[in-house]
């Protein structure tokens, strides 16, 4: 079985680029979240997709975006980067059925300079 | 709104002795609660899970954590800490039908020889 990855690893983009993350979730899972995790925090919720469609959003802008693919992977895309957006983005897959229990992937650090 | 509060933001054990890591959480419905582990730069690894039924559950690594519905409370603890437990604890919480998790800010766990 497969777990969650991501990719890239690292990313150093500069203020007011955009800037496209991926995920592939488990195997079995439909759906995918994404949390962004500044330093020294939890995990925040970004947005929810299943089955292609958003499922959910937290408190953050609209130029934080995403997508989900038929094979269930996931893109997060940030445009107008800000310094503020340096973190470890956090990828987790789901089943709708699992009460919840979300897998996560081993994250990718962006820093924005 | 969900919330969960780690009061404990460093605590430091001597290898050998017992652990305890606090969580309490506010939500308004039945929660599904959630420990996950994250050592450094990596993502975040589930410990353990509730859902409903036995308030004490086991979980990996030898942890255990008990639900306590009148506090609010999902503590994590574990009779012996091994050197290898030193790492950045979250406590999550959850539930049907709401597809985010909250995390706490998280509690980092330094082990002494």
């Amino acid at each position: 079985e497969t777990g969650v990855t991501q990719s890239p690893t690292h990313l150093i983009k500069t203020r007011g680029q955009q800037v496209t993350l991926r995920c592939s979730s488990q195997s079995g899972h439909n759906t995918v979240s994404w949390y962004q995790q500044a330093l020294g925090q939890g995990p925040q919720f970004i947005f929810q997709y299943y089955r292609e469609e958003e499922n959910g959003r937290g408190n953050f802008p609209p130029r934080f975006s995403g997508l989900q693919f038929p094979n269930y992977s996931s893109e997060l895309n940030v445009n107008a980067l800000e310094l503020d957006d340096s973190a470890l983005y956090l990828c987790a897959s789901s089943s709708p059925s699992a009460y919840n229990e979300q897998f996560f992937g081993p994250g990718t650090r962006l820093t924005v300079l | 709104a969900q919330s969960v509060t780690q009061p404990d933001i460093h605590i430091t054990v001597s290898e050998g002795a017992s652990l305890e890591l606090r969580c309490n959480y506010s939500y308004g419905a039945t929660p599904y609660l959630f420990w996950y582990v994250q050592s450094p730069g990596q993502g975040l690894q589930l410990l353990l899970k509730y859902f409903s039924g036995d308030t004490l559950v086991q979980g990996i690594k030898g942890f255990e954590a008990e639900f306590k519905r009148s506090q609010s409370s999902f503590n994590l603890r574990k009779p012996s800490v091994h050197w290898s437990d030193a790492a950045e604890y979250f406590c999550a919480v959850g539930a049907y039908g709401n597809e985010k998790l909250t995390f706490g800010t998280g509690t980092r766990l330094t082990i002494i020889p």
